[in-house]
């Protein structure tokens, strides 16, 4: 069974630019949630989606927002790209509500 | 607010030396808290689910139990395949699979 698939798996972007990243849950699995990981911060929510529908938003800005599609592959999109955006973005999916993920590798985003 | 600490941050082992980690978490209504390991360079990888005080996994040299604040997970004489930095997450109650992350502790077992 294929994992979680990212990506692309390294960018490099500058500062004002935008991003789209993209992720392939498991076969089956219909909720996918996204994460930034950074040093400072850790793991921290960004958003949930369940049937193209967003069930639940973290703490940040406008600029981030994503989408789900009919076959549950989702995008993130991070527009007007700052420096504090430079992380690591993991997207992972799962049975619908339960808190047993499966993440990806994650895609490592530069921003200079 | 609903939140996770996890200490130590960094704990460094001889093999075969067992030791503990811990992960207090205040939360509003406790759905499940749970385990990850996160190796260098990729995704967090799941381990365990523990969802009410009392309860206790195992897996290979790893044991995780749970309390009403918090939870421990014990590793039994260490191997260096065990380094790896241990996640801990809550997820609270409610139609939702948000998780909220400890800051994780990073474990270096030598041999």
């Amino acid at each position: 069974k294929a994992g979680v698939t990212q990506t692309p798996r390294y960018l490099i972007k500058t500062r004002g630019q935008q991003v789209t990243l993209s992720c392939s849950p498991i076969s089956g699995h219909r909720s996918v949630s996204w994460y930034q990981q950074t040093p400072g911060q850790g793991l921290q929510f960004l958003f949930e989606y369940f049937s193209e529908t967003q069930r639940n938003k973290g703490n940040f800005p406008g600029r981030f927002s994503g989408r789900q599609f009919s076959n549950s592959r989702s995008e993130m999109n991070v527009s007007t790209l700052e420096l504090g955006d430079s992380a690591l973005y993991l997207c992972a999916s799962s049975v619908e509500y339960t808190g047993e993920l499966f993440f990806g590798e994650g895609s490592r985003l530069t921003v200079l | 607010e609903d939140q996770v600490t996890q200490s130590p941050e960094a704990l460094r082992l001889q093999e075969g030396e067992s030791s503990s980690l811990n992960c207090s978490y205040t939360v509003s209504g406790l759905r499940g808290l749970f385990w990850y390991r996160q190796d260098p360079g990729k995704g967090p990888e799941f381990l365990f689910t523990l969802y009410s005080a009392g309860e206790e996994k195992e897996k290979e040299r790893l044991k995780a139990t749970l309390t009403k604040k918090e939870s421990f997970l014990h590793i039994t004489a260490p191997k260096p395949e065990d380094s790896a930095t241990y996640l801990c997450a809550v997820q609270a109650a409610g139609n939702t699979g948000k998780l909220i992350f400890g800051q994780g502790t990073t474990l270096q077992v030598k041999p």
